[in-house]
């Protein structure tokens, strides 16, 4: 089974900070990789999907990439809204779907 | 307005059942795969089942195969999630959600707001 990992588990940064979240997975996986922000007591939102395409409606300051094993989630400017987890999503016929722990991020 | 509405949690002994139901609105059910996601309390999101766009494919994760079977109407707009022989360790909020595709191993662009699940004696 192919397992997911995030890092930093959590990080706290200022305001207008580039924050980096990388997403590894213990085999590859092509590009079949999606971030999800979810802000407390809030439902998960999709981001980022194919590892790099932004869903519409989504700040540019968010930014995938990656491919195979190793992914990250850019945050280019953080802004005080972005306090929230972060989540990594494989999806696959062939792989299954996992999400990774989550990284925590406080302003 | 689009959205998931899921409906029937509620507080369950162990070994007892329970079947959650997802509406949909505003979106067009029948084409997109759907999936039941769960989040217990201060923990992360687990993917416990998935079905595809017309049933014709459907996924479990190990933790509730056997126990759980999922299913959809179509003409109800509604995906639905069979609980059996529920354990403490299913406590959780379960969420459906809407595959960016028809298939049910997607990303997911749409979230419900979810329905809590505890199993307690």
């Amino acid at each position: 089974d192919i397992q997911m990992t995030q890092s930093p588990s959590s990080l706290s940064a200022s305001v207008g900070d580039r924050v980096t979240i990388t997403c590894r997975a213990s085999q590859g996986i092509s590009n079949y990789l999606a971030w999800y922000q979810q802000k407390p007591g809030k439902v998960p939102k999709l981001l980022i999907y194919a590892a790099s395409t932004l869903q519409s409606g989504v700040p540019s300051r968010f930014s995938g990439s990656g491919s195979g094993t190793d992914f990250t989630l850019t945050i280019s400017s953080l802004q005080p809204e972005d306090v929230a987890t972060y989540y990594c999503q494989k999806f696959n016929r062939d792989l299954g779907v996992t999400f990774g722990p989550g990284t925590k991020v406080d302003i | 307005e689009v959205q998931l509405v899921e409906s029937g949690g509620a507080v369950v002994r162990p070994g007892g059942s329970l079947r959650l139901s997802c509406a949909a609105s505003g979106i067009t059910f029948d084409e997109h795969g759907m999936s039941w996601v769960r989040q217990a309390p201060g923990k992360g999101l687990e993917w416990v089942s998935g079905i595809d766009w017309n049933g014709g494919t459907i996924g479990y994760a190990d933790s509730v195969k056997g126990r759980f079977t999922i299913s959809r109407d179509n003409a109800k707009n509604s995906l639905y999630l069979q609980m059996n022989s529920l354990r403490a360790e299913d406590t959780a909020f379960y969420y459906c959600a809407r595959a960016v595709t028809s298939a049910m191993r997607d990303a997911y662009d749409i979230w419900g707001q979810g329905t809590m699940v505890t199993v307690s004696s």
